[in-house]
């Protein structure tokens, strides 16, 4: 049962313009959701998150999207840079006690030059 | 730098044959966490500490165990590996148990069972 579900393992996207990651999720009582960005041999960064009071969160070159209507969240990146090819993880957080993070598949985001 | 630190990066056991992971962290976080991550899937939360109180996932085998000895340290014990829990283990930390707060992740260690 995936509750958070990234449905397109991979992204090619140009250097210099915009990439957007998407992340569905299935249980309502997700109340908080963040992205991690991961390096290979390395563990998951924080990125950004955005608290579900809100509709969009930004930070410098990146800039989350939450429509809690339709479950969906996204990640924009603009513009686009080499260093930003990773694999990129959506996660949810809800009010189930402990700060239990649950996990999308990931994203691979390549950046060409 | 604080940080999280987990050793070793890579392990490699025998079938059956115990194993254990560790993880320290210098951030003085009341929160330690232990994911295993297969291959192309999502990271799984196997279990956490918040300081000495222990809680594990209903879905986590009781193969896995964990030992909190201290703020700073967290390990990973598998009692019997089988080649199933071959996998990434990650060990990530928290500030506080809570909405808002993000969770600091090691580099992780690659357990290859033979």
């Amino acid at each position: 049962d995936q509750q958070v579900k990234q449905n397109s393992p991979s992204l090619s996207v140009q250097e210099g313009r915009i990439s957007i990651l998407n992340c569905d999720y299935t249980n309502s009582m997700f109340d908080y959701f963040l992205w991690y960005k991961k390096y290979p041999a390395e563990g998951p960064t924080f990125l950004i998150s955005i608290s579900s009071i809100k509709d969009k969160n930004e930070d410098g070159r990146f800039t989350v999207f939450l429509n809690k209507s339709a479950k969906h969240l996204s990640l924009h990146i603009v513009p686009s840079q080499p260093g930003d090819s990773a694999v990129y993880f959506c996660a949810a957080i809800g009010i189930q006690g402990a700060q239990k993070l649950v996990f999308g598949q990931g994203t691979r985001l390549t950046i060409n030059p | 730098d604080a940080m999280v630190i987990q050793n070793p990066r890579y392990q490699v056991t025998q079938f059956g044959k115990p194993v254990t992971l560790s993880c320290s962290q210098t951030l003085n976080h009341n929160v330690m966490y232990w994911y295993q991550q297969k291959s192309s899937q999502a990271p799984k939360l196997l279990f956490h500490y918040y300081d000495k109180d222990f809680n594990n996932e209903a879905d986590t085998p009781d193969n896995f165990q964990s030992r909190r000895p201290n703020t700073s340290f967290c390990f990973l014990d598998i009692r019997s590996p089988g080649l199933g829990d071959a996998a990434m283990y990650l060990c990530a930390t928290s500030r506080d148990r809570g909405l808002t707060g993000a969770q600091y992740f090691g580099p992780g260690t690659r357990l290859t069972v033979l």
